[in-house]
């Protein structure tokens, strides 16, 4: 167990839907990240929250929205769901920003059918 | 563009052999360097890292070399073992707050 939980671990959904994934840091952390990570491809950032607040985006697709809250618990929000969506998401959490050893979650596999 | 590339989707080595895996960067601005190791149904986990100040890092059997006029680094792992075989990823930041930047991965087999 990494300290960093994500649920659901597996997700199946329609295409168009919405569903929202979930990533507690491991305690202590304040940065949370998350990368998607499609077939055949590699860890793709998305976005980065600390402490509350958003620090960075990356090729994050506006259908996609996240967001930390005062417990420093994260959610990653993906709306109008396309098959290309399917993946794995990760989350990954660090004490402060400047500290690279991210502690990563086992991921949510997300399936669009 | 891929700024982190790794070439080699895989790579298979005997056990008590050296694995050495590749990975190449495009963007100068990088300074800092890491190893995450991923198996099946788990996320990455840390491995090992370096600084560009450094051209050489040793964590026990690991250990990672950093060639930054060729903007290559490599990590070696020596002696082999099958609790090895996994996806290795290499990553890569400038310093300060941005997000790490990683590579496709490589897998690796390691036979007994």
């Amino acid at each position: 167990d990494s300290g960093v939980t994500q649920t659901p671990k597996h997700l199946i959904t329609a295409t168009g839907q919405r569903v929202t994934l979930r990533c507690s840091p491991r305690s202590g952390d304040l940065s949370v990240y998350w990368y998607q990570q499609s077939l055949d491809q590699g860890l793709q950032f998305l976005i980065h929250y600390y402490n509350g607040e958003e620090r960075a985006k990356g090729n994050i697709l506006e259908r996609f929205s996240a967001q930390q809250f005062p417990d420093l618990h994260s959610e990653l929000n993906l709306s109008s769901l396309e098959l290309g969506d399917s993946a794995l998401y990760f989350c990954a959490s660090t004490d402060s920003p400047g500290n690279y050893g991210y502690t990563f979650g086992s991921g949510t596999r997300l399936t669009v059918v | 563009d891929q700024q982190v590339k790794q070439n080699s989707p895989s790579l298979s080595v005997q056990e008590g052999r050296i694995s050495i895996l590749n990975c190449d960067y495009t963007n100068s601005m990088f300074d800092y360097f890491l190893w995450y190791k991923k198996y099946p149904a788990e996320g990455p986990t840390f491995l090992i890292s370096i600084s560009s100040i450094k051209d050489k890092n040793e964590d026990g059997r690991f250990t990672v070399f950093l060639n930054k006029s060729a903007k290559h680094l490599s990590l070696h792992i020596v002696p082999s073992q099958p609790g090895d075989s996994a996806v290795y990823f290499c990553a890569a930041s400038n310093s300060g707050n941005t997000p790490l930047v990683f590579g496709k991965g490589t897998r690796l087999s390691v036979i007994a």
